[in-house]
């Protein structure tokens, strides 16, 4: 079966460290999102992509980075993490433009010391 | 700037009973509406939908209303199931197929 998944599960990082989250769906879906949840938040937009080599910023991108080498894969990197990105991490793919449904992975449950 | 949010973060309901969970939303332009519910430890999952120039949608036990005129969302379930506890987020589409969420109604299911 299809599927996206994400790893690790957990991690716990000191602050400064370069951190990557991975994200792998294997529906071939052209659009894949990053968000974050925090209580009181709901759901944030990290960045997103629309496909090979597309990125784009979303609400909260500021100290985070994404590449996108192939359709399968968009990893999340923080570049130099703060105890301020202590969250859990959601990747979630669209087949396309026209689609409102969209599969999330697992999750990741950041914590940053 | 614009967000979708909820009126009521946690729900109480009768095992059989309806539930029915409120969302408000600000941002006109958006051309579609989705529920989602999220289980404990796991990622958000696709509810049902409806699109803007709609005010009603149904699907198996539950039931979407959308009032545009006070920018009213609403999600309706029929015989509320203990698999039903859940948080659900109301979510809106915006330009270029991206979700904007709701902050997350917990609701809990009593036997």
């Amino acid at each position: 079966d299809a599927e996206i998944t994400q790893s690790p599960r957990h991690k716990i990082t000191e602050t400064g460290r370069q951190v990557t989250l991975a994200c792998h769906q294997t529906w071939n879906h052209n659009n894949m999102f990053w968000y974050r949840q925090d209580l009181g938040h709901g759901l944030r937009l990290i960045h997103y992509s629309y496909g090979v080599h597309d990125t784009n910023k979303g609400e909260v991108s500021d100290g985070y980075s994404v590449s996108r080498s192939n359709t399968e894969d968009l990893p999340l990197t923080l570049e130099s993490a703060a105890s301020s990105q202590t969250s859990v991490y959601f990747c979630a793919s669209t087949r396309d433009s026209t689609s409102t449904e969209a599969f999330f992975g697992q999750g990741t449950r950041l914590t940053v010391v | 700037g614009e967000s979708v949010g909820l009126h009521l973060p946690t729900l109480s309901v009768q095992e059989g009973d309806n539930s029915i969970i409120n969302c408000a939303y600000s941002n006109s332009a958006s051309d579609y509406f989705i529920w989602y519910k999220q289980e404990s430890g796991k990622g958000p999952q696709f509810i049902i939908d409806i699109r803007s120039n709609m005010d009603k949608r149904q699907g198996q036990r539950v039931t979407v209303l959308l009032n545009k005129t006070v920018k009213h969302l609403s999600l309706q379930i029929a015989a509320t199931q203990p698999g039903d506890s859940a948080v659900y987020f109301c979510a809106e589409r915006v330009a270029g197929n991206m979700l904007t969420f709701g902050g997350g109604t917990r609701l809990m299911v009593k036997p």
